[in-house]
This record gives C-alpha cells, structure tokens and sequence, in this order.
C-alpha cells in the first residue's frame, strides 16, 4: 500500500512568490490535513480536508489556502511568501474520522 | 496558547534502560492522545496511542500512561535502543463533531547512547 506522497520534497522560492504543494493520500483515505513545521514550534495545524470540503482551519493567515479534488488529493497554496514560511510542510491522511493519521516526508520550503 | 506542552526539549539515556517522556496538556476537552516518532528529512511516524476512558496503552517496548486528573501522560520507552534516538511529539485530539485536528506538542528529542 503506497504511503502519502509530497511533492515536491525541496523547493526555494523568494520573497513575494507564490507557491502550491501537493499531497496525495493513501489510497481510500478521504481526510488530508496540512501542518507546518518550524524549529521551536513543532507542529502546527494549518487545514484538514473532508470529500473536498475545509473541515477545521487552524491560526494562519489568509495567505495559506488549500483545496481537495474528487480523488482526494490536495494542494495547498502560500501567496506572497515571507521568510518566516520557510519550513517543513506536512501532509498528514486519515481514513476513519480522525484517527490513523499516516504522515507523509513533507516538502521543505525554504524563502530567500 | 501552547495547549500541549512537552517542557523538556531532550533526554539522553543509555542503552538497555528507560527513557521516560512527559507531556501535559491544558485542554479538559481533549479525549485521544498520541506519540509520534520523527526522523529528520522524514514525516513523523505513528506510535502508540490512548484514549481519555483508559489509563495505560502498551505495544511492546512502548507503554503510554495517562493521568486525566494531572492532564499528564508520559511515554515509557523499555529498553531503550539507540535506534529510538529521534525527535518524540505528543499529540492530542478531540473527536467529536468536525473537529479531528491534532494539537501537537513542540518535541523531545531522545538520544540513546550506546
């Protein structure tokens, strides 16, 4: 059984660009969650997504945006980078109603 | 409002004995923790978990024990194996209604020395 899947793993982008992650569950996991790493600060919970419906949001600001298509993938979006974006982004798939969460390698962002 | 907190950043333990990880947690409303173990450039892997009816969970060389009047639960790693030295995260969750996000602690990072 495949894992979850991040792509890209590594990216460099600069201040003021935009830029999409995606994150592909496991197969039949219906709920996708997003988290942002950051040293000092663990995890942090950014969005969870349900059959392609924004089921909680965490304390980001509107700059952070994401979707899920029908077949459960999701993206999620940073607009107007900062360098204080810079970190590890997690994408985190559940089958039940929240339990199992299986975590996928993340994709380190880092903003110059 | 850190509503989960593990206050020590690191322990180091020999091999063969027991590493003991704490977390404490403030929100009553949380009813299902975890422990997640993480690697760097890896997402972090599940562990052991427990729910708010029980008091202890054990898999193996890992226990996890809860005390819902302290708000405390601790992992119990027994015997402790260089091949745990990795970053430990406790995470709690409420399951009711929408809500199913995990509110993680900050890390612990373990190192058995050999």
């Amino acid at each position: 059984k495949a894992g979850v899947t991040q792509t890209p793993r590594y990216l460099i982008k600069t201040r003021g660009q935009q830029v999409t992650l995606s994150c592909s569950p496991i197969s039949g996991h219906r709920s996708v969650s997003w988290y942002q790493q950051t040293p000092g600060q663990g995890l942090q919970f950014l969005f969870e997504y349900f059959s392609e419906t924004q089921r909680n949001k965490g304390n980001f600001p509107g700059r952070f945006s994401g979707r899920q298509f029908s077949n459960s993938r999701s993206e999620m979006n940073v607009s107007t980078l900062e360098l204080g974006d810079s970190a590890l982004y997690l994408c985190a798939s559940s089958s039940l109603y929240g339990y199992g969460y299986t975590f996928g390698s993340g994709t380190r962002l880092t903003v110059v | 409002d850190q509503q989960v907190k593990q206050n020590s950043p690191s322990l180091s333990v020999q091999e063969g004995r027991i590493s003991i990880l704490n977390c404490d947690y403030t929100n009553s409303m949380f009813d299902y923790f975890l422990w997640y173990k993480k690697y760097p450039a890896e997402g972090p892997t599940f562990l052991i978990s427990i729910s708010s009816i029980k008091d202890k969970n054990e898999d193996g060389r890992f226990t996890v024990f809860l005390n819902k009047s302290a708000k405390h639960l601790s992992l119990h790693i027994v015997p402790s194996q260089p091949g745990d030295s990795a970053v430990y995260f406790c995470a709690a969750a409420t399951f009711t209604g929408a809500n199913s996000k995990l509110t993680f602690g900050k890390g612990i990072t373990l190192s058995v020395r050999p």
